[in-house]
């Protein structure tokens, strides 16, 4: 079963907008994770937040964690064509090792 | 530019066979995972391997086994192949201890089974 819902589904913006895809989750986290896919290949790892951090940067991408709704948001601004691709987010939850728990996806398309 | 090799890359199988597939880990990275990717949803958690045993396992069946060698590759079987196993399978390493740490997704093995 999937761990979390992201939201929206598919989302088409223009080339320098800003994109903004939500994550919900179930259960207590020890961290959560970003993942790009592109065209169905493998994923990229892009951002961690630990549960304990409330909002994360690295470069065009902010990422911002609240455990008491059980949601993350992860921004991309000044977005690019490059862009295109699958987001997911992934949980890491308590007492459950390594095991990355997805979402299913936001589908971004970055029109030029 | 992914340290995780997998094969092969593409894969055709009829339904009933059997089917290995297989991942190199990253160099430094101890544990081993395999996800089940299914068209247009996320990755399902398969099993994870740490010191060539098995230290955690999604709700799959036990005819989905695997195998860590002592380099840390791995092999992913799954006997009696159905049509629902058509998937995208994914390989990722990491390193056990280190929970903020990210995965390193291999690009993954694309079954068809018919």
């Amino acid at each position: 079963s999937q761990q979390g819902e992201e939201d929206p589904q598919a989302l088409s913006i223009q080339e320098g907008e800003n994109a903004t895809m939500n994550c919900s989750y179930k259960t207590s986290i020890n961290n959560l994770q970003w993942y790009r896919q592109n065209s169905g290949r493998g994923l990229v790892h892009l951002i961690l937040i630990r549960s304990n951090e409330r909002e994360k940067h690295s470069g065009r991408l902010r990422v911002t964690l609240d455990t008491s709704k059980k949601s993350s948001s992860l921004l991309i601004t000044a977005s690019r064509a490059a862009d295109t691709a699958s987001y997911f987010c992934a949980t890491v939850r308590n007492n459950a090792g390594n095991m990355l728990t997805f979402g299913g996806g936001t589908r971004l398309m970055v029109k030029p | 530019e992914t340290g995780v090799t997998q094969s092969p890359t593409h894969l055709i199988k009829t339904r009933g066979q059997q089917v290995t597939l297989r991942c190199s880990s990253q160099s430094g990275h101890n544990t081993v995972s395999w996800y089940q990717q299914a068209l247009g949803q996320g990755p399902q958690f398969i099993f994870q391997y740490y010191r060539e045993e098995e230290n955690g396992r999604g709700n799959f069946p036990p005819r989905f086994s695997g195998l860590q060698f002592p380099n840390y590759s791995s092999e992913l079987n799954v006997n009696a192949l159905e049509l629902d196993d058509s998937a995208l399978y994914l390989c990722a390493s990491s390193f056990l201890g280190q929970k903020d740490y990210g995965y390193t997704f291999g690009s993954g093995t694309r079954l068809t089974v018919v």
